[in-house]
C-alpha cells in the first residue's frame, strides 16, 4: 500500500532550535508539497517541487525556512530557528504525473516552547 | 484574487439522512476541483476530483460531488450519512493554468453525523 511516510511524527522543541521535517514520497512521485495547518490560518503552501526542483516557495517565511530535494526519495524542511509561532501541523504530499491528486502523509505535528 | 469558499463551519446532520457540504470557488479558467477529508490526527485522504465531462462525480465511500460551473459550485453530497462519516471536509481548486497540483484549499468544514 503505497503511501507518504513524514518523521517524525510529533516534535516538541525549545524556541531557537532547528527543527528539520522528513519526508518520503511515493516511489515514481515526481511532485511534492510542503503545507502547514493551523487552526487560524487553515492549509497553507510553504513550497512545492518538481522533479526535485522547486517550483514554489512563495508561502514560506524565507528567513527561517528552506526546504529541499536532496533525492527523489527524501523531502526535507528546515526551520531555524524555531518560533513559538511555528508551532503547527506541517503535511507532506506528493504525486505523479499522470494523476492530478495529490497524496498526503499523516503529518508531523510541532511544538515549540 | 483567487479563492475557495466553505461557508459552513460546522455541518450537522442525523444518521440515515443526505448530506451536503457546500463549496464555491472563485478561480479563473477551468480549474480542476476535489474533495478531501481528514480524520482526527490523520493527513487528508483524496475523496473525489472533477476534471472535465459528466457534472456528477462519485467517489470513495459513497460520497458524490456535484459541479455546477454558472454558479462555480462543487457541492458535496452522501445519500444517506454514517456516524463514521464524521470528520473535517476540505474543498481545493487547482488552476488549470498552474499546472496541477497548486491547490487553494477552503477552510474546511466540519461534518458531525448524529446517531
Amino acid at each position: 500500500d503505497a503511501r507518504v511516510t513524514q518523521t517524525p511524527r510529533h516534535k516538541v522543541t525549545e524556541m531557537g532550535q532547528e527543527v528539520t521535517m522528513r519526508c518520503q514520497p511515493i516511489l515514481g512521485h515526481n511532485t511534492v508539497f510542503w503545507y502547514r495547518q493551523t487552526m487560524m490560518q487553515g492549509l497553507e503552501l510553504l513550497a512545492y517541487f518538481r522533479n526535485r526542483a522547486p517550483l514554489d516557495d512563495s508561502g514560506m517565511p524565507k528567513d527561517r525556512f528552506s526546504a529541499e530535494m536532496p533525492d527523489a526519495t527524501l523531502a526535507t524542511l528546515k526551520i531555524q530557528p524555531s518560533e513559538p509561532r511555528d508551532s503547527a501541523v506541517y503535511f507532506c504530499a506528493s504525486g505523479g504525473q499522470t494523476n492530478t491528486e495529490a497524496f498526503f502523509g499523516q503529518g508531523t505535528r510541532l511544538t515549540v516552547v | 484574487a483567487q479563492s475557495v469558499a466553505q461557508p459552513e463551519d460546522q455541518v450537522n446532520v442525523a444518521e440515515g439522512n443526505p448530506l451536503t457540504v457546500k463549496c464555491t470557488y472563485s478561480v479563473s479558467g477551468n480549474p480542476y476541483l476535489f474533495w478531501y477529508v481528514q480524520y482526527p490526527n490523520r493527513g487528508l485522504q483524496f475523496l473525489l476530483k472533477y476534471i472535465t465531462g459528466d457534472n456528477l462525480v462519485k467517489g470513495s465511500y459513497g460520497f458524490e460531488a456535484e459541479f455546477n460551473k454558472s454558479q462555480t459550485s462543487f457541492h458535496l453530497k452522501k445519500p444517506s450519512a454514517l456516524v463514521s462519516d464524521s470528520a473535517l471536509y476540505f474543498c481545493a481548486v487547482s488552476p488549470a493554468t498552474s499546472g496541477t497540483y497548486k491547490y487553494i484549499f477552503g477552510t474546511g468544514t466540519r461534518l458531525k453525523v448524529l446517531a
